[in-house]
């Protein structure tokens, strides 16, 4: 199993709402990554998880919180988003002991905040 | 700074005629180059990784360069296809702990019939 899968696939939420994007990987890796990225631009990290511990968070908004709860499985929870929050969000998956690193991305889920 | 730069910015080429796309990048420390492809809406999917010491390396249809003197690499498609149409990222990973990813803005290529 090569693949990194995300859910849902589409998302539309008002500013008051509270959701979660699912992102789960069953390749082993350890290493797991939340990006946002905006149209016609390129992904932008958000937050790395190393061995389920939050390695780097990139000075994201706290309406952004993201959670670990197994080296499958990656969570981002979103509270009280705004309309700029608007974007596709993509999962990736490493080998943390690859030595090229290469990171697997899985489909994304495009969000709408109304 | 590290950065990757692409061009052509966008790029429309007939069905079956050949494109290549180039990437110049200041990263460094280097660890590895790679090409994703990413259909619009749906997430990247790599093509070709290379280390340092490769200079060229083929997947199908695609064949990447890569001179880490100059630190150019390009990516050229061969007998495009209409489903070749998508963006072409060049990503460029440094030699750190996490490996933070440099992302090109990448290539925008429309094959037309």
């Amino acid at each position: 199993d090569t693949e990194v899968t995300q859910t849902p696939k589409h998302l539309v939420m008002g500013m008051t709402n509270k959701k979660s994007l699912k992102c789960e990987q069953h390749m082993g890796h350890r290493a797991m990554y939340w990006y946002k990225q905006k149209a016609k631009k390129p992904p932008e990290l958000m937050f790395v998880y190393s061995y389920e511990k939050l390695s780097i968070n990139e000075s994201v908004p706290s309406r952004f919180s993201p959670e670990c709860p197994n080296s499958s499985l990656l969570n981002l929870h979103l509270h009280a988003l705004q309309p700029e929050d608007s974007a596709l969000y993509l999962c990736a998956s490493s080998q943390l002991r690859d030595r090229a690193n290469e990171q697997y991305f899985g489909p994304g889920t495009r969000l709408t905040v109304t | 700074k590290n950065q990757v730069e692409q061009s052509p910015q966008s790029l429309i080429i007939l069905e079956g005629k050949n494109c290549t796309l180039q990437c110049n990048y200041t990263v460094s420390p280097f660890s590895n180059l790679r090409w994703y492809k990413q259909d619009t809406g749906r997430g990247p999917v790599s093509l070709t990784i290379m280390t340092f010491s490769e200079n060229t390396k083929s997947n199908g249809r695609y064949t990447a360069t890569l001179d880490a003197d100059t630190k150019q690499s390009s990516l050229h498609i061969t007998a495009s296809q209409l489903s070749d149409s998508a963006s072409y990222i060049c990503v460029v990973s440094p030699r750190a702990r996490f490996q933070k990813l440099v992302f090109g803005t990448g290539t925008r290529l429309l094959v037309s019939p």
